[in-house]
């Protein structure tokens, strides 16, 4: 079954300190695709990242990095000199998809990142 | 654009009352879909539409009723609520096949709405 486990529940840094969100999937497919959004406390997910199986590049993106590792099923998220604006929490997901061709999103149970001033 | 907009904000309704949740997206996504979200928990899949039909239903109770007028609108009606039912509901789209025909479902989220049953 898939499977999406973001093993941190909680994690507080203080500013300018760098982060990292791991997140460990499980799945059988082998095309698949990986996912990390944002949920700040207003409550909107906001898209962070999209990653194919294929694609085993690491991203940048500003103060933002993502490090997807096939070998240990693990795509893991770092965030670099924190912000206290980082603050919120974060979820990775996996995409299943069904043979009506829909798809749905495995979450992880979400890792809250607390930045402190 | 990837904005999705999400109809009211905050409600707040009594278990005999009926009330509807509205989404709407403007990107041309074929795919929508409802999220029920209860506080410290990830968002929880209710509803997909796919090309305006009904494609998956989580096993939701009947007091959750979608309705996809059209690709852009996707409604939730909402009757007899339980307290229980109290959470944020999410509405997100997808493209559902890229450019190429290929996979493409990238969710984007609409704000939300917040309910209260009392």
């Amino acid at each position: 079954a898939q499977k999406v486990t973001q093993a941190q529940t909680e994690i507080s840094v203080v500013e300018k300190e760098d982060v990292t969100l791991d997140c460990v999937y499980e799945t059988r497919d082998t095309t698949y695709y990986l996912f990390w959004y944002k949920q700040p406390p207003s409550g909107e997910l906001v898209f962070l990242i999209r990653r194919n199986s294929f694609d085993e590049q690491n991203e940048i993106s500003g103060r933002y990095s993502w490090n997807f590792q096939k070998s240990t099923s693990s795509f893991n998220f770092t965030i670099t000199a924190s912000q206290v604006v980082d603050s919120a929490v974060y979820f990775c997901a996996l995409s299943e998809a069904f043979a009506s061709g829909t798809y749905k999103y495995i979450f992880g149970t979400g890792t809250r990142l607390k930045v402190l001033a | 654009d990837t904005e999705v907009t999400q109809t009211p904000k905050h409600l707040v309704m009594g278990m005999t009352n009926k009330k509807s949740l509205k989404c709407e997206q403007h990107m041309g996504h074929r795919a929508m879909y409802w999220y029920k979200q209860k506080a410290k928990k990830p968002p929880e899949l209710m509803f997909v539409y796919s090309y305006e039909k009904l494609s998956i239903n989580e096993s939701v109770p009947s007091r959750f009723s979608p309705e996809c007028p059209n690709s852009s609108l996707l409604n939730l009606h909402l009757h007899a609520l339980q307290p229980e039912d109290s959470a944020l509901y999410l509405c997100a789209s997808s493209q559902e096949k890229g450019m190429a025909g290929g996979r493409e479902e990238t969710q984007y989220f609409g704000p939300g709405t917040r309910l209260l049953v009392l």
